[in-house]
């Protein structure tokens, strides 16, 4: 079944540190890519998507490209701040026909960032 | 605009007790979730409704799960009786559907279930 893989954490940075969390899936047809992000006390929120094979999602100076060759979708930030702290949470609905239209949403298990001052 | 709620926020219950938990989506959302997040893992789907009919349910432990979602709002997820490992934190979204595509899913804050 699809399922998605993620680095496993925790990843402590010091602040304006680059950031890599990697996330690679399974999937038939061609599934949208998230990532969600869980600040300490709140709840899950979007933070980019793409839906299709090169689409690149970014927000908040976060990025990341959806790779089909590697079935990959890694975030990236170029300088972190200590509020970035919070876990990371990749994540796929599938689709047969690229519009990702089944809604449900498949998680990797969470990558914690913990930035230092 | 306001976002998903869900109450409680936190419950204690002794194993074989019950528990409900309340849900209601943002407005107009006809596409509801219920999510399981079980402590270090991703959340994963329970039950999906579209409006009060349910899309996706086949990861839900029927024997001692149940949801509903009588008028095709607000939703209540039961567990009658709960074990240990139902711990988790329970999280609901939803969803608007726009002509024939699913929005992103917004999330309530989750409801954290202690069975002892």
């Amino acid at each position: 079944g699809d399922s998605v893989t993620q680095m496993e954490g925790p990843v402590t940075l010091s602040e304006e540190a680059f950031l890599t969390i990697n996330c690679t899936y399974t999937a038939t047809g061609y599934p949208s890519l998230f990532w969600y992000v869980q600040y300490p006390g709140e709840g899950l929120q979007l933070l980019l998507k793409a839906t299709k094979a090169d689409d690149k999602g970014s927000n908040k100076g976060f990025e990341a490209t959806y790779r089909k060759e590697t079935t990959s979708f890694h975030l990236e930030k170029g300088s972190v701040q200590v509020s970035d702290s919070a876990v990371y949470f990749c994540a796929l609905t599938p689709g047969q026909d690229g519009s990702g239209n089944t809604g449900k949403l498949i998680f990797g298990q969470g990558t914690t960032l913990q930035v230092k001052p | 605009e306001a976002g998903v709620a869900q109450s409680p926020r936190y419950k204690i219950i002794e194993k074989r007790q019950s528990v409900a938990f309340w849900c209601n989506p943002i407005s107009g959302h006809a596409t509801l979730y219920w999510y399981q997040q079980i402590l270090g893992q991703g959340p994963k789907l329970l039950i999906q409704f579209q409006n009060n009919g349910v899309v996706d349910d086949s990861q839900l432990p029927k024997d001692r799960f149940s949801a509903e979602r009588l008028k095709g709002v607000d939703s209540t997820l039961k567990i009658q009786p709960a074990k240990l490992e139902d711990s988790a934190v329970y999280l609901c979204a939803s969803s608007l559907l726009w002509g024939l595509r699913l929005t992103e899913a917004f999330f309530g804050q989750g409801t954290r279930l202690t069975v002892v």
